[in-house]
């Protein structure tokens, strides 16, 4: 039973767009929900993070948009540059439980130059 | 900037043998997890640690993992006898305090094959 789900397995746009990662969820106790970006050979490393009591959630160029009633978030990334290539994985944890993370599948951005 | 650290990156070893893996996590984190991240999917964690001890191991395979964390600071993670299908990227974190809410930071991992 996959709690979190990243159905698009890859993305590819070009250098100054939008990315738009999407990510959704199954289980409603899901209060806390996470993005980390991993290179190849490298463990994840944390971008950005949304609380439930929050719809949006902005740091740079990268913005986590919540809809709790879909259980759906998106990572937006404006302006995509070729570093931002990489796989990204979307992550939720029940804060009354143990911290423990559920991560997705992951979807691989590749940015274009 | 603190980090996890693991050793060692890269781990080639034949079924049957017995392999372990190190972690130390960022100083002053109470708690650490190993994941294991299998080609194509997300981390899975295996076992999650508060100090020295067991939170979860619900989905360690007890039969050939073993997890240790003796005094609450670094851990290391044994498979013996190791199965081709242990062949993965075993990862560790650690947070400041375990609880719901926080950001677990990871270390480089470990790719493990078996052959």
């Amino acid at each position: 039973d996959q709690q979190v789900k990243q159905n698009s397995p890859s993305l590819s746009v070009q250098e100054g767009r939008i990315s738009i990662l999407n990510c959704d969820y199954t289980n409603s106790m899901f209060d806390y929900f996470l993005w980390y970006k991993k290179y190849p050979a490298e463990g994840p490393t944390f971008l950005i993070s949304i609380s439930s009591i929050k719809d949006k959630n902005e740091d740079g160029r990268f913005t986590v948009f919540l809809n709790k009633s879909a259980k759906h978030l998106s990572l937006h990334i404006v302006p995509s540059q070729p570093g931002d290539s990489a796989v990204y994985f979307c992550a939720a944890s029940d804060r009354s439980n143990t911290g423990k993370l559920i991560f997705g599948q992951g979807t691989t951005l590749q940015v274009k130059p | 900037e603190a980090e996890v650290a693991q050793s060692p990156r890269y781990k080639i070893t034949e079924k049957s043998q017995a392999v372990a893996f190190w972690c130390d996590p960022i100083s002053g984190h109470a708690t650490l997890y190993w994941y294991r991240q299998i080609l194509g999917q997300g981390p899975e964690l295996l076992v999650q640690f508060q100090d020295e001890s067991v939170v979860d191991d619900s989905q360690l395979p007890k039969d050939r993992f073993s997890a240790e964390r003796l005094k609450g600071v670094d851990s290391t993670l044994k498979i013996q006898p190791a199965e081709l299908g242990d062949s993965a990227m075993y990862l560790c974190a650690s947070s400041p305090t375990g609880t719901g809410g926080e950001t677990q930071y990871f270390g480089p991992g470990t790719r493990l094959l078996v052959l």
